[in-house]
């Protein structure tokens, strides 16, 4: 079946790099992806990985995914104020598919 | 702007009446979704087009719910007779179906209170 899980709540200190864990169940998903969502506004795209892929590095942002264990994780370094904001981990068996979404991890920094 | 837009924003209406909502998907992305968010939930799949064609529609979208595309271009979903239940963020999204579609993009979605 389709489930995407996140835990509900990460804090970091300003400064420090945040990781943002997430496990899928659909193990023929090809494309995993994060999204970023400010309050009251629509999802931004982060980053996406193919199942093919280990890793993927994009400036502060690093995706790790482990396809044996299922594990998907989010990696942001140099964590500023401005990435306050719930992160949708979300996965997708096809090009032609829709995507399933997560709950969402709430991240909030601390100076 | 060519992202996502969506219209109204945000839309408060009394239990019984009918709303429709509006997307106009990027220029030229095929592909056309709409999904429902609540306050500390993601994003759940309501229904989804390829051109005109719908062509998945979730449990979630009852005989209330109806979607359209009829030209293969913008969208609108309606509810009719709303509930409480109903209100929610309604968030389209659209993706070209070659080069970039992998990435599907999100609007800024569209309030809806029911009281």
């Amino acid at each position: 079946g389709e489930d995407v899980e996140q835990s509900l709540f990460l804090s970091v200190r300003e400064g420090d790099s945040s990781v943002i864990n997430c496990t899928y169940t659909d193990s023929s998903s090809t494309y995993l992806y994060w999204y970023k969502q400010e309050p009251g506004a629509g999802l931004q795209l982060l980053t996406y990985i193919f199942s093919n892929m280990d890793m993927k590095q994009d400036q502060r942002l690093t995706v790790l995914l482990n396809k044996k264990d299922k594990h998907l994780s989010l990696r942001i370094a140099d964590t500023q104020t401005g990435d306050s904001a719930i992160y949708f981990c979300a996965e997708r068996y096809s090009s032609a598919s829709k995507i399933i979404f997560g709950s969402g991890t709430r991240l909030s920094i601390r100076p | 702007d060519t992202g996502v837009s969506q219209d109204p924003r945000h839309k408060i209406t009394k239990r019984g009446q009918n709303v429709t909502f509006r997307c106009d998907p990027i220029s030229e992305h095929n592909r056309l979704y709409w999904y429902r968010q609540t306050l500390g939930q993601g994003p759940e799949f309501l229904t989804y087009f390829q051109n005109e064609a719908q062509l998945e529609k979730s449990r979630l979208l009852s005989d209330r719910f109806s979607a359209e595309r009829p030209k293969g271009s913008f969208s609108t979903l309606e509810i009719q007779r709303t509930e409480q239940g109903d209100s929610a963020m309604y968030l389209c999204a659209s993706s070209a179906i070659q080069g970039t579609g992998n990435t599907i993009y999100f609007g800024e979605g569209s309030w809806l209170t029911v009281v």
